[in-house]
């Protein structure tokens, strides 16, 4: 099945700064890849996704990069700001006719922007 | 937030109970998934359903079980809960399989003593 990893899994940066998640997966016809943020004590919350067809997503300041080739992709928050401190997970859909929408999860990267 | 709630949001119970977790939409979607939550090891998928009284296994399904009667309610049962299965649960719901946002639930917390 689909493995996903994810790192770093804690990240500290200063208020301004950027910051850079990445995440490799293992089933090459994976075929769709969202990003996830949860903050503590609430549930994930979808941020920006990317589709297989595409290398590159921007929402803000928020962009989602991805590399079939390479077979990982990665998130990039610019101009952090301190409510942008939470747990971020990827995740990808293995591919196939009968995924069924299965998501397989990266083990989270836990940013901290401090002011 | 999508129309997706789950009860009971927390519960304790003790080893070797049955224990059911509610997870209820008003969106009218298909595709319904149950998560759990523990440090170190993201989510994982325990079971999924595809469409009324269609379910199947996900990653981690051993000591859970499954039904959905209709459409808006998706039961997750722990036949005999042990300490292990203490974590916080997700269900989570989807128009359509593949490249489509899965909206979550709000979790349920369980404690197994």
């Amino acid at each position: 099945g689909e493995n996903v990893e994810q790192h770093p899994s804690t990240l500290s940066v200063q208020e301004g700064d950027s910051a850079v998640i990445k995440c490799t997966y293992s089933d090459s016809a994976s075929n769709y890849f969202p990003w996830y943020k949860q903050e503590l004590g609430k549930r994930p919350q979808l941020i920006i996704d990317i589709r297989s067809n595409v290398g590159e997503k921007k929402d803000q300041r928020i962009a989602v990069t991805l590399n079939k080739t390479a077979k990982h992709f990665s998130l990039h928050i610019t101009e952090t700001q301190p409510e942008d401190s939470a747990v971020y997970f990827c995740a990808a859909i293995p591919g196939g006719g009968t995924s069924y929408g299965k998501l397989t999860f990266g083990q989270g990267t836990i940013l901290t922007v401090h002011p | 937030d999508a129309g997706i709630t789950q009860s009971p949001r927390h519960k304790v119970t003790e080893t070797g109970t049955p224990v059911t977790l509610r997870c209820h939409q008003t969106e009218n979607h298909r595709y319904m998934y149950w998560y759990r939550q523990d440090p170190g090891h993201g989510l994982r998928l325990i079971h999924y359903s595809y469409g009324v009284k269609d379910t199947d296994k996900g990653e981690v399904s051993d000591g859970y079980s499954v039904s959905r009667s209709k459409t808006e309610d998706f039961l997750l049962t722990l036949e005999s809960a042990t300490s292990s299965q203490t974590s916080v649960y997700f269900c989570a719901i989807s128009a359509s399989t593949g490249a489509e946002t899965q909206y979550f639930g709000p979790g349920t917390r369980l404690l197994v003593l």
